[in-house]
């Protein structure tokens, strides 16, 4: 089993772009998680999703969509980038009850 | 109500010693606590976790200490080694409902001196 896999590992994108983040988990979990880790800020939960087809926001939604089309897959897509948004960005999934899984990150800067 | 405080921001400990990372929570319908390491360049793993129906857990090297009535709980790294230094998160959740998301601290940074 992979896990958690996250596409791409890093990204530059100027301001304005657009650009998907690619979130797939072989785990057969319901529940899937977006997080951005910035210094000093911890994880903070930017969308998540309690199932195939649903999605709700988190502590910091704004500037970000998501969509969740098939159980394995959590998209994470930035319409317009901005500087602000340059961040290492996690997925996670989880059963309804237990540990999160984390993948090993996208690293993305916005100039 | 939603946050949990970590502290401290960073750490150094000599090797051998014992790490302690507190968090304290507000929210009592909390009812379970994990904490999750992580390394450079990697996500963030499960370390150890308990619910609050217990006082303390330990896995090796590694205990959670649980005071329900203070809410609050910590981390103990016994002899420390340097392989521990790494950033440590508590966090706490709600059971499992539908909307149920966790909520993490801000972090602890880690460095066991050689």
């Amino acid at each position: 089993n992979a896990g958690v896999t996250q596409t791409p590992k890093f990204r530059v994108l100027k301001t304005g772009q657009s650009m998907t983040l690619l979130c797939a988990q072989d785990m057969n979990h319901e529940y899937m998680y977006w997080y951005r880790q910035d210094p000093g800020m911890g994880l903070r939960l930017i969308h998540y999703s309690v199932g195939e087809g649903t999605t709700a926001k988190g502590e910091v939604p704004d500037g970000y969509n998501v969509s969740r089309l098939k159980k394995q897959n959590f998209l994470l897509g930035l319409e317009s980038a901005a500087p602000s948004q340059t961040s290492v960005y996690f997925c996670a999934s989880s059963p309804p009850t237990g540990t999160q899984y984390f993948g090993p990150g996208t690293r993305l800067l916005v100039l | 109500q939603q946050q949990v405080k970590q502290s401290p921001q960073s750490l150094i400990v000599q090797k051998g010693g014992i790490s302690i990372i507190n968090c304290a929570y507000e929210n009592t319908a909390f009812d379970y606590f994990p904490w999750y390491q992580q390394f450079p360049g990697k996500g963030p793993a499960l370390l150890i976790a308990i619910r609050p129906d217990v006082s303390e857990k330990k896995e090796g090297r590694f205990t959670i200490s649980f005071n329900k009535s203070a809410k609050q709980f910590s981390l103990h790294i016994m002899d420390s080694q340097p392989g521990d230094s790494a950033t440590y998160f508590c966090a706490a959740e709600c059971g499992r409902n539908r909307d149920d998301k966790i909520i993490f601290g801000k972090g602890t940074r880690l460095h066991i001196l050689p």
